[in-house]
């Protein structure tokens, strides 16, 4: 089946600085993938639509310069976390599309645990 | 204002019993799915229903789809330990909602953690 890979699966960085996570979709190809923050004990929260070789689409209240996305490729989107802070803190998922239409399943990466000190 | 209303969004029982999560919405979906995520990793599909008053079964689960394509609930039947996890639906509009665009992303409800206990 679909596979996306994510990495890296937990990451520690300090206040201030920019972490990147990537996300790479494994024999299939991507034209869009979806970013979510989930917090301890709720539900995933869509943060942005990441098309290849367009702008990203935010969702609102999603601060389009502090999670910087590209999705350069038809295999890999990338989320950057820009001068990070403790509350950036938090597990970040991604997903892709995996078929067309109602019937199209939907393949999550394995989550980011990010960690702001 | 949540899209997609899930309960409960806590659920303790003891090993042997039935449960029932529900899913509710005044939106019309395309399909519904349902997840089922464990803590540090990422969700993974238990199904997809798209036709409404369908009913599918994966072992013990039950998942049906309202007729009315807008509610699902998700029934298992002599739980176990096993299924202890986040179960979490989530509804397709299509790829190109009324008056705009989804790009096919998925409205989750708030999930529903459960603990089975033995």
């Amino acid at each position: 089946g679909a596979v996306v890979s994510q990495h890296p699966s937990r990451v520690i960085c300090k206040s201030g600085t920019s972490v990147k996570i990537e996300c790479r979709s494994l024999d299939f190809q991507a034209t869009t993938m979806f970013w979510y923050r989930q917090f301890p004990k709720q539900s995933l929260m869509l943060m942005a639509t990441s098309n290849e070789g367009s702008k990203a689409t935010y969702e609102q209240g999603v601060e389009k310069d502090k999670f910087l996305i590209n999705h350069a490729s038809l295999t890999l989107s990338t989320l950057t976390v820009t001068s990070a802070h403790p509350e950036d803190s938090s597990f970040y998922i991604c997903s892709a599309k995996t078929g067309q239409g109602a019937r199209g399943g939907y393949t999550f990466g394995s989550g980011t645990r990010l960690t702001v000190v | 204002t949540q899209l997609l209303e899930q309960s409960p969004q806590f659920l303790s029982i003891q090993e042997g019993e039935n449960l029932t999560v529900y899913c509710n919405s005044s939106s019309v979906f395309s399909s519904l799915q349902w997840y089922r995520q464990e803590p540090g990793e990422g969700p993974v599909l238990l199904v997809t229903v798209v036709t409404g008053g369908e009913v599918k079964k994966l072992k013990r689960l039950t998942f049906q789809f309202g007729d009315a394509r807008k509610d699902s609930s998700l029934h298992i039947t002599a739980a176990q330990t096993g299924d202890t996890g986040l179960y979490l639906c989530a509804g397709y509009l299509g790829d190109r909602s009324a008056g705009g665009t989804s790009y096919g992303k998925l409205t989750f409800g708030q999930g529903t953690i459960l603990t089975v206990h033995p």
